[in-house]
């Protein structure tokens, strides 16, 4: 079974400019969540899709907004790039059969976006 | 606010010695409580995780330990080896509308087995 995919895997912008990350979850899988990557903040929560909904959503401003086709595949969209949000950006799915595998999150490898 | 707080923030471990890593939480609502490892270059994987009606899970050289009343959990990987250095994260997650899909992380441990 192939992996979740994120792509581009790394991306160069300029402060103002927009981006759209893609991320394949793995097959069957029907939720979707994203998470930003910084050495200062860490790890932190974006928001989750599930059947093509947003489920739940971090502490984020409305720059970063997302939405899941009907193929679970998800985008991620960053409008007006500001320095900060140079990070990796993950994406994860689950969404396993059982109680116990469908609360597993498989990560992607990220997309690496710098603004420069 | 951090919500799940982690330490130390790097460990440095001699081969075949243990690894503990430590992690507090605050929102008495989280009810799932995994354990991501990662190299560099590469997402987060799973490598075990706990519910809060369990103290005690192992699975291979890792254990976690869960203190409901302190709110704290840890991981101990035992015998520890050179390819265990990667960065540790412990995470929890409410269950909120059905999804364990809004992990709140810790910060990391990054750990280093020494040869």
């Amino acid at each position: 079974k192939a992996g979740v995919t994120q792509t581009p895997r790394y991306l160069i912008k300029t402060r103002g400019q927009q981006v759209t990350l893609s991320c394949s979850p793995i097959s069957g899988h029907r939720s979707v969540s994203w998470y930003q990557q910084t050495p200062g903040q860490g790890l932190q929560f974006l928001f989750e899709y599930f059947s093509e909904t947003q489920r739940n959503k971090g502490n984020f401003p409305g720059r970063f907004s997302g939405r899941q086709f009907s193929n679970s595949r998800s985008e991620m969209n960053v409008s007006t790039l500001e320095l900060g949000d140079s990070a990796l950006y993950l994406c994860a799915s689950s969404g396993g059969v059982d109680n116990q595998a469908k609360n597993i999150q498989y990560f992607g490898a990220g997309t690496r976006l710098s603004v420069l | 606010q951090q919500q799940v707080k982690q330490s130390p923030q790097s460990l440095i471990v001699q081969k075949g010695g243990i690894s503990i890593i430590n992690c507090a939480y605050e929102n008495t609502a989280f009810d799932y409580f995994p354990w991501y490892q990662q190299f560099p270059g590469k997402g987060p994987a799973l490598l075990i995780a706990i519910r809060p009606d369990v103290s005690e899970k192992k699975e291979g050289r890792f254990t976690i330990s869960f203190n409901k009343s302190a709110k704290q959990f840890s991981l101990h990987i035992m015998d520890s080896q050179p390819g265990d250095s990667a960065t540790y994260f412990c995470a929890a997650s409410s269950g909120y509308g059905g999804s364990q899909g809004n992990l709140i992380f810790g910060k990391g441990t990054k750990l280093s087995v020494k040869p």
